[in-house]
């Protein structure tokens, strides 16, 4: 099976500040994903990563940030968290043609 | 541009009963279809993929999944539910790109009643 984690599991966070959620492969996949999850709406697109250095929005990306500066990470980043981005955070990998694997996800509160 | 929907939101059934989640999808070309499912404060795992082969699809733990492009639907069903298979589920179906992007439905919670 793939490895996949992500750091921290939990966060509670004050409005205005910044956060960033890290999502680490063990294994050489070029795609990542960083998604959101938040009833009645399943799982959202925030941004994606094609490669080292090459990202691209998804649906819901106003208010994110990512970097991926090695293979095996990818950051997200709320510059300014705000109560509205509350919710449970996944990563995802593209294992095989359009296929991916999630990681166990970051449940983060915005207070 | 491609959607999916999920017709039921919260579906209910008895231990032992047939359990059947519905899927209908929109895309412009042949699309690939999965269904993921997601225990209680767990992540999402894989019960089945659909990508232009046979037409029926059989998952892990005793589900399957009929591909009807006529219908455009991509329904999940499963013979006799256990108390293990009380979840959410999701159908979920890829862009158009070969970004390998995914368009989620909304979900369907199956609950399993003793």
């Amino acid at each position: 099976d793939a490895g996949i984690t992500q750091s921290p599991r939990h966060k509670v966070t004050e409005t205005g500040t910044p956060v960033t959620l890290r999502c680490h492969q063990t294994e050489n996949h070029r795609y990542m994903y960083w998604y959101r999850q938040d009833p009645g709406h399943g799982l959202r697109l925030i941004h994606y990563s094609y490669g080292v250095k090459d990202t691209d929005k998804g649906e819901v990306s106003d208010g994110y940030s990512v970097s991926r500066s090695k293979t095996e990470d990818f950051l997200l980043t709320l510059e300014s968290a705000t109560s509205s981005q509350t919710s449970v955070y996944f990563c995802a990998i593209m294992v095989t043609r359009n296929e991916q694997f999630f990681g166990p996800g970051t449940r983060l509160t915005v207070l | 541009a491609q959607s999916v929907t999920q017709l039921d939101s919260h579906v209910s059934v008895s231990e032992g009963t047939p359990v059947l989640l519905r899927c209908n999808y929109s895309s412009s070309y042949s699309p690939s279809l999965f269904w993921y499912v997601q225990h209680p404060n767990k992540g999402l795992q894989l019960l089945l993929k659909y990508t232009s082969a046979a037409t029926l699809v059989k998952g892990i733990n005793g589900f399957e999944a009929e591909f009807k492009k006529s219908e455009t639907s991509f329904h999940l069903t499963k013979p006799s539910a256990h108390m293990s298979d009380a979840a959410e589920y999701f159908c979920v179906v890829s862009g158009s790109s070969n970004t390998g992007k995914l368009i989620f439905g909304q979900g369907t919670t199956l609950q399993v009643k003793p």
